[in-house]
């Protein structure tokens, strides 16, 4: 058990640039999340997968973001034609649907975007 | 008005102490309720999780849970230093979405 990993890191890219961010669950994990967390805040619930199927988004999403779970293990999420307020950090996390602790989410380090 | 709703702080105990952190929610339907903590730059890790009425005991770290109020709270007994970090509060409503407050800082002074 690795933990749920993001790639990249950080990204820092400018306006009207499309950005595209990995999160890779817990092997078992059969739920995954995406959040974005802004400063002083706490993370804003964007999408949510189980397995495969992208069961709930959030209705503030815009349509300039996207996400994918294509074989229910790795997740993408893309922006296009980032603006200034996409600023912020990414966050995955991950839960299993059977067994004890379904409800728990074990988070990923995050992306931290930047747009210029 | 929001889902969740925390006092962003910040708060500060002398090590030792008990700190009390409080937190309302608006959905008479959320059943899981949820205790995170996360320091500067770091993402978040749960703490506690409570989903009946009463008291929950991890260890220096209780949750309370009432739902009648729509009202969580998490106390820390015995602060440390190492406890400093943003705490936050998080929801579960139906269609296993998650809601989160905007967080309370916590600096434990030693």
């Amino acid at each position: 058990d690795t933990g749920v990993s993001q790639n990249p890191r950080h990204k820092i890219t400018k306006r009207g640039q499309n950005v595209t961010f990995r999160c890779d669950p817990i092997s078992e994990h059969n739920r995954l999340y995406w959040y974005r967390q802004t400063l002083g805040q706490g993370p804003e619930f964007l999408t949510y997968f189980q397995n495969e199927a992208q069961l709930e988004k959030s209705r503030l999403l815009s349509d300039r973001f996207s996400a994918e779970r294509p074989k229910g293990s790795f997740s993408t999420l893309e922006i296009q034609r980032t603006e200034q307020g996409d600023s912020a950090m990414y966050l995955c996390a991950s839960s299993p649907i059977w067994g004890s602790g379904t409800d728990t989410q074990y988070f990923g380090p995050g992306t931290r975007l930047t747009v210029l | 008005q929001k889902e969740v709703e925390q006092n962003s702080g910040p708060l500060s105990v002398p090590e030792g102490a008990i700190a009390s952190l409080n937190c309302t929610y608006s959905d008479r339907v959320s059943q899981s309720f949820f205790w995170y903590r996360q320091y500067s730059g770091k993402s978040p890790e749960l703490i506690m999780s409570i989903y009946s009425n009463g008291d929950k005991e991890d260890g220096r770290f209780t949750a309370q849970l009432n739902k009648a109020s729509q009202y969580v709270s998490l106390l820390i007994r015995d602060s440390q230093p190492s406890d400093s970090a943003t705490y936050l509060c998080s929801v579960k409503v139906v269609g296993n979405q998650f809601y989160f407050g905007t967080g309370t800082s916590l600096t434990v002074i030693p």
